[in-house]
């Protein structure tokens, strides 16, 4: 079956614009997950979705950055007033069990803020 | 703060060599997963170690855990071009919603 795809897969902007990430995960998994990877570095945990709720938000670097799930499905990650720091792979993975099961990634979205 | 330190963090092999990464993490752990990164993009992931496991196997791969250490080995055995990728390793800490990555450890073969 198909996999977690995200949009756009690249995505360039002007400091202060708004942009929105979307991430599809596969069909059936409760739990969604959104990262963030700056070049050459590991992946930093933003924030966990358990159907549409999200019970720690405390990964999102600033008040910037919000998300969303709804009909326990497709998620946005919006980023407001981008900055040239946000520039990263924002990458997205879902699974069905939450964190003792496999996570399935996405393939990412490369931002990058001029 | 990220939870886990992996190293070394370049490795750089001839095809049929083994290659041996190392990941350290600092809190008491449910589980201990391996994923791999090619280009920068998406993960695949590779095996999960529970806390109670001290070594597992997959194919070519051989994970150990160490928890009174806290710290797993990831060896990849008869190396191949292909394998050229970034390693990463991936630990839930108990009372938590995260599962925090590594620095990683990245690995040319060379063929």
């Amino acid at each position: 079956g198909a996999g977690v795809s995200q949009s756009p897969s690249n995505k360039v902007t002007e400091k202060g614009k708004d942009v929105e990430l979307r991430c599809d995960p596969i069909s059936g998994h409760t739990a969604l997950y959104w990262y963030r990877q700056s070049l050459g570095q590991g992946l930093e945990f933003l924030i966990y979705f358990q159907g549409n709720s999200a019970p720690d938000k405390s990964g999102l670097p600033s008040d910037r950055f919000s998300a969303e799930r709804t009909g326990g499905s497709v998620s946005t990650l919006t980023i407001q007033r981008t900055q040239q720091e946000d520039s990263a792979v924002y990458l997205c993975a879902s699974n069905r069990f939450g964190l003792t099961d496999t996570q399935y990634f996405g393939p990412g979205t490369r931002l990058t803020v001029l | 703060s990220q939870q886990g330190e992996e190293d070394p963090q370049a490795l750089s092999i001839q095809e049929g060599e083994n290659a041996t990464m190392n990941c350290s993490y600092k809190t008491s752990i449910n589980n201990l997963q391996w994923y791999r990164q090619n280009s920068g993009r998406g993960l695949v992931h590779l095996i999960l170690i529970r806390s109670n496991e001290r070594e597992k196997h997959s194919g070519r791969l051989r994970v150990t855990l160490d928890t009174s250490k806290k710290s797993s080995s990831l060896l990849i055995t008869a190396s191949r071009a292909a394998d050229t990728a970034s390693y990463f390793c991936a630990t839930d800490a108990f009372n938590t919603d995260k599962l925090i990555f590594g620095t990683g450890t990245r690995l040319q073969v060379f063929p």
